[in-house]
């Protein structure tokens, strides 16, 4: 499945699929750019980061993709599981001082067991 | 593992009351945030500090004041609660080494009547 933020905020797919869930910035000088993942009840947690000279970067499961040509991000999750089940939103940061940033308003992620 | 901690999940205030939203991190950071989050508006960011005794203002910081007297407390004061300051209130901090990496805590979610 794939969902595209604010125009398509949930998801839903099988257990074991992969998801796709993207983002649209809008900053051009952003440089740093971070996926999180909120539970029910729960504080962001964060789950992987891509700097602006990569196009890709992979952790265990999931991959974050940049194009900054048309300024998208998206978060691969491989083989969906239950305990995936949650809201991701994306972060870019303003650029200037690094330490404050542009938050995504989410997209709810949900697995069909 | 990084900590923060927030001293209430859920909060029920009349309009006019001063509240007090206390957030404590045990990682000996030196930046930390107060956000909030509203649904379809993401997160978005009230006030910060980078030292103690040092504070600076966000995107939204009407309403609101903080307090950093410690190096691992920040508190969020809202002077004469509102309804409109009804709301999920979300604290983060960042490490010296990795200051664009924000951990959070779990948020306290503020009713005001």
């Amino acid at each position: 499945g794939e969902s595209v933020g604010l125009h398509l905020p949930t998801l839903s797919v099988q257990e074991g699929d992969n998801s796709i869930i993207n983002c649209a910035y809008s900053n051009s000088a952003s440089d740093y750019f971070i996926w999180y993942k909120q539970e029910s009840g729960k504080g962001p947690q964060f789950i992987i980061d891509i700097r602006s000279n990569m196009d890709k970067r992979q952790g265990q499961r999931v991959t974050v993709l940049l194009n900054k040509t048309v300024k998208h991000l998206s978060l691969q999750i491989a083989a969906t599981q239950p305990g995936d089940s949650a809201v991701y939103f994306c972060a870019e940061n303003k650029g200037n001082t690094g330490n404050q940033f542009y938050f995504g308003t989410g997209t709810s992620l949900t697995v069909i067991p | 593992d990084v900590k923060v901690t927030q001293s209430s999940r859920y909060l029920v205030k009349r309009t006019g009351e001063k509240v007090f939203l206390e957030c404590v991190q045990d990682m000996d950071h030196e930046n930390m945030f107060w956000y909030r989050q509203d649904p379809g508006l993401g997160l978005r960011l009230i006030y910060f500090s980078y030292d103690v005794k040092m504070k600076e203002k966000g995107d939204i910081p009407e309403g609101y004041s903080v307090s950093r007297e410690k190096k691992e407390r920040f508190s969020l004061i809202l002077e004469s609660a509102s309804t409109n300051q009804t709301s999920m209130y979300l604290c983060a901090s960042s490490p010296p080494r990795s200051p664009e990496t924000q951990y959070f805590g779990p948020g306290t979610r503020l009713l005001v009547l």
